[in-house]
C-alpha cells in the first residue's frame, strides 16, 4: 500500500520567515496531492492542492512543489503570521482513498 | 447548506456497547469518506462510498465496524461491542462530482470515548 512520510514533526518559525515541510510516499502511480491545515480543535481543511501533471502551484504566501521523480512534495509558507500556527497534513490519493501523512504542528511565534 | 455535518459531536459510551454515528454531506456531493484520527496522527482512512455505493473498505477495518449510505445521501458508521483502541475522533468527509472530486470538506467529526 501507499506509504506517507512527512517531516518535520515539529516545526518554530519567528513571525515573518519562511516555514517549510515535506512528504515522501511511496506509490509513483498516485497523482494528486493536497495539503491540508487544522487547528486545534478544529476540523482539516484543504489549503492547497497539486496535480501530478504540474510542478509548482501558488496561492499568496502558500506554495506546493512537487517532484515525482523523487516522489516527494512540500509546502512552502512565506511569511508567517501567528495564524499560521497549526498542524499540518499532507495526503496522497491512492486508488479511490486518501492516505495522510502523521502530521506537523507548526508554532509561528511573535 | 453549511458544510459536512456530523451528529453527534461527542459520545461517551461503556466497553462492549454498541455505538452509530452519522454525518450529512454537503447537497450533491456524490462521494462520502469516513476516517479515523488518534491524537497526534493524521486521518486514517476507513471506508469510501460513491452515491449508496460502498466501494472501498480499509483492511484495518474490523468486522466490528459497519457503514451504510443507503439513499446516497447521509452515512452512518456503526461500531459494535467497543472496545478502548476504539476511543477516537471519527471523520467525516464529502467530494462533489466533476472536476473537483479529488477536494474533500471535512466535518467537525464525532469524538468517541469509550470507558
Amino acid at each position: 500500500g501507499e506509504n506517507v512520510e512527512q517531516h518535520p514533526s515539529t516545526l518554530s518559525v519567528q513571525e515573518g520567515d519562511s516555514a517549510v515541510i515535506k512528504c515522501t510516499y511511496s506509490d509513483s502511480a498516485s497523482n494528486y496531492f493536497p495539503w491540508y491545515k487544522q487547528e486545534l480543535g478544529k476540523r482539516p481543511q484543504l489549503i492547497i492542492d497539486i496535480r501530478s501533471n504540474v510542478g509548482e502551484k501558488k496561492d499568496q504566501r502558500i506554495a506546493v512543489t512537487l517532484n515525482k521523480t523523487a516522489k516527494h512534495f512540500s509546502l512552502h509558507i512565506t511569511e508567517t503570521q501567528p495564524e499560521d500556527s497549526a498542524v499540518y497534513f499532507c495526503a496522497v490519493r491512492y486508488g479511490q482513498n486518501f492516505v495522510f501523512g502523521p502530521g506537523t504542528r507548526l508554532s509561528v511565534l511573535p | 447548506d453549511t458544510g459536512v455535518s456530523q451528529d453527534p459531536r461527542h459520545k461517551i459510551t461503556k466497553r462492549g456497547q454498541n455505538v452509530t454515528f452519522r454525518c450529512d454531506p454537503i447537497s450533491e456531493h456524490n462521494r462520502l469518506y469516513w476516517y479515523r484520527q488518534t491524537l497526534g496522527q493524521g486521518p486514517e482512512f476507513l471506508t469510501y462510498f460513491q452515491n449508496e455505493a460502498q466501494l472501498e473498505k480499509s483492511r484495518l477495518l474490523s468486522d466490528r465496524f459497519s457503514a451504510e449510505r443507503p439513499k446516497g445521501s447521509f452515512s452512518t458508521l456503526e461500531i459494535q461491542r467497543t472496545e478502548q483502541g476504539d476511543s477516537a475522533m471519527y471523520l467525516c468527509a464529502s467530494s462533489p462530482p466533476g472536476a473537483d472530486e479529488n477536494i474533500q470538506y471535512f466535518g467537525a467529526g464525532t469524538r468517541l470515548s469509550v470507558l
